[in-house]
């Protein structure tokens, strides 16, 4: 089982839709969460840290359930702008050899 | 500079030659990491520094591939004898090194070997 699976889409979805992606881990002991941005041809950027008690930002919302392993985005009222591929981004345990396991990526283009 | 610096951001080189990638993590960042991307693809981990630990480099594909961060600052990618199949964008991204903080990448390497 890879250690972070994501569903690659493409999900391609009407501006105002609403969308979600599912990101789902395998080490239970997994301590911290996050969702990346990358558009087209560019780098990965931070889209949201994912907090124990879901957080919002915006349109955005970021959700984690820790007793089925998996952490959530959630886009309200798409924009155009929101095309782009969402990586989910999980840091397994303090003292790993390795921290900061990506997601495949979910590629999300929103119509006009 | 304000962010990760990457260079060269193109180098275009003859199968069989050796090439160097440069990564200019951000001042005071302990973790540095090295990604491979494909046209198309996610990321695949190579290599991560932290601090003045010994490298995990269980994610470089052949022993080709070597890095090495000087001074725990600048991170330099060799890859020997270049195979077509190298060619791919070579991300480097840096961060504190905290649990929560956050990674920032450079604007990527695209490497062609022809």
């Amino acid at each position: 089982r890879k250690e972070v699976e994501q569903d690659p889409g493409p999900f391609n979805v009407p501006e105002g839709a609403t969308v979600a992606f599912n990101c789902t881990y395998s080490n239970s002991a997994s301590q911290s969460f996050f969702w990346y941005r990358q558009d087209c041809r560019k780098e990965p950027k931070l889209l949201m840290s994912v907090y124990s008690s879901g957080n919002e930002d915006g349109r955005f919302t970021a959700q984690l359930n820790r007793a089925s392993q998996y952490i959530s985005l959630l886009i309200r009222d798409s924009k155009l702008s929101d095309s782009a591929t969402y990586l989910c981004v999980v840091n397994p345990p303090s003292g790993s050899a390795r921290q900061l396991t990506f997601g495949s990526g979910t590629q999300l283009t929103v119509l006009p | 500079g304000a962010g990760v610096s990457q260079s060269p951001s193109n180098k275009v080189t003859e199968k069989g030659k050796d090439v160097e990638l440069r990564c200019d993590p951000i001042s005071g960042h302990t973790a540095l990491y090295w990604y491979r991307q494909s046209l198309g693809q996610g990321l695949e981990f190579l290599i991560y520094f932290q601090g003045n630990s010994a490298p995990d480099k269980s994610g470089l594909p052949s022993d080709r591939f070597s890095a090495e961060r000087t001074g725990g600052s600048v991170s330099t990618l060799t890859i020997q004898r270049t195979q077509q199949e190298d060619s791919a964008v070579y991300l480097c991204a840096s961060r504190l090194g905290g649990l929560n903080t956050e990674a920032f990448f450079g604007q990527g390497t695209r490497l062609t070997v022809v």
